[in-house]
């Protein structure tokens, strides 16, 4: 599954898919990325971040891709589980140590 | 301590009433930050502190919010005569000194003006 930002908020997939989550950031001069995962009445947890001197990055289970070109980032995560069913946030930060979220995506994981 | 920690974790209060929120970053951290989250919604940045300069409190919404660092590491968020619309949940975060460092957060504070 595909989710497009902003515009199409919640994201649902079966469990074992691939996630796809994606995020456009408004600022060309964002160096500095980072995906946050929020599960409901916690606060948010870091997953992944990325430098923009770098276009691809992967942890365990997740890949950001940054494309600077287009100002876009995505969140892959594989193999998608029941416990990563969250909101994921990605923010930029721009300047100074601010850093500046979007409005991020509800992932559904069904069983 | 081993995380970001938060308190009250939940407040109600009536409108018209100022509120305290308090937060501990985890320890070393020099950066500490207050955001708002309202129902459904991203992160609102209120203010930033970092060591003994000066606190960006550009975010900050009115005169009503204000916060202050006591000793470079509690940090308490103040909401004077609260208003329905201030109902948020209130996140600390805490970062090491340097720039590009990982913000990570409280469990936050769910506070309800009635």
């Amino acid at each position: 599954g595909e989710s497009v930002g902003l515009h199409l908020p919640t994201l649902s997939v079966q469990e074992g898919d691939n996630s796809i989550i994606n995020c456009a950031y408004s600022n060309s001069a964002s160096d500095y990325f980072i995906w946050y995962k929020q599960e409901s009445g916690k606060g948010p947890q870091f997953i992944i971040d990325i430098r923009s001197n770098m276009d691809k990055r992967q942890g365990q289970r997740v890949t950001v891709l940054l494309n600077k070109t287009v100002k876009h980032l995505s969140l892959q995560i594989a193999a998608t589980q029941p416990g990563d069913s969250a909101v994921y946030f990605c923010a930029e930060l721009e300047g100074g140590s601010r850093l500046t979220f979007g409005e991020g995506t509800q992932l559904t994981v069904n069983p | 301590g081993a995380g970001v920690s938060q308190s009250p974790s939940n407040k109600v209060t009536e409108k018209g009433k100022d509120v305290e929120l308090r937060c501990d970053p985890i320890s070393g951290h020099t950066a500490l930050y207050w955001y708002r989250q309202s129902l459904g919604q991203g992160l609102e940045f209120l203010i930033y502190f970092q060591g003994n300069s000066a606190p960006d409190k550009s975010g900050l919404p009115s005169d009503r919010f204000s916060a202050e660092r006591t000793g470079g590491s509690v940090s308490t968020l103040t909401i004077q005569r609260t208003q329905q619309e201030d109902s948020a949940v209130y996140l600390c975060a805490s970062s090491l000194e340097k720039r590009q460092e990982t913000q990570y957060f409280g469990p936050g504070t769910r506070l309800l003006v009635l």
